[in-house]
């Protein structure tokens, strides 16, 4: 079953605004983790952002928040003022406590930033 | 550099052969991950090693899959008779502990080609 949704294939936003892209999830158990990776075309996986299910305050590294709705099941990133080097594919995640690390990830949206 | 290390960076092979797909992470990094990436999706999961075990195989689609650690740092993603549908982008990943919010280190993989 699919335990990440991201609804959104593709994004577009002017340089300088902010861009929320959207993940919702699925699951019963109460201890996991939610991650944001950007992917450009170079292949590599970049991490961004990283929420845990217990965290109370909503996570924000530089341009980068999450918005965290637990009740909602979602974890939307919000980007603030674009760069040109934001265009990439971006893919939301998903780990739980007890299994390692392991992530399982949503289909991704892809975000062009428009000069 | 000081990344993680995936060779070959592409790799063509006919239909029926094996082919070995080399990962070589972090210095230190205990655990470490196969993905496999179809075009158009987010990244699937594999195998996970933690230190020279695999701790969590269970994203091996079948038997022709196979991957070693054997000295617990370079991996080795095996395929034997290879088949079109294994044609995909095999994304590795490494981790200090592969704890659940850990942030995970990808390399800029192997695309396999199977004609």
């Amino acid at each position: 079953a699919q335990k990440i949704t991201q609804t959104q294939p593709g994004m577009f936003v002017q340089e300088k605004e902010a861009v929320t892209l959207d993940c919702t999830y699925d699951t019963s158990d109460p201890s996991y983790g939610l991650f944001w990776y950007k992917q450009p075309s170079s292949g590599e996986m970049i991490f961004l952002i990283y929420q845990g299910s217990y965290d109370q305050q909503n996570a924000t590294e530089g341009r980068y928040s999450l918005n965290f709705q637990k009740a909602r099941k979602s974890a939307n990133l919000v980007i603030s003022a674009s760069q040109l080097g934001d265009s990439a594919m971006y893919f939301c995640a998903m780990s739980y406590y007890n299994q390692g690390g392991k992530l399982i990830f949503g289909q991704g949206t892809e975000l062009s930033v428009k000069p | 550099g000081a990344g993680v290390s995936q060779t070959p960076s592409n790799k063509v092979t006919e239909k029926g052969k094996y082919v070995e797909l080399r990962c070589d992470p972090i210095s230190g990094h205990t655990a470490l991950y196969w993905y496999r990436q179809s075009l158009g999706q987010g990244p699937e999961f594999l195998i996970y090693f933690q230190g020279t075990g695999a701790a969590d195989d269970s994203g091996l689609p079948n038997d022709r899959f196979f991957a070693v650690r054997p000295e617990g740092s370079v991996s080795t993603l095996k395929i034997q008779r290879t088949e079109r549908g294994d044609s995909a982008v095999y994304l590795c990943a490494s981790s200090l502990s592969g704890g659940p919010n850990t942030e995970a280190f990808f390399g800029q993989g192997t695309r396999l080609t199977v004609v």
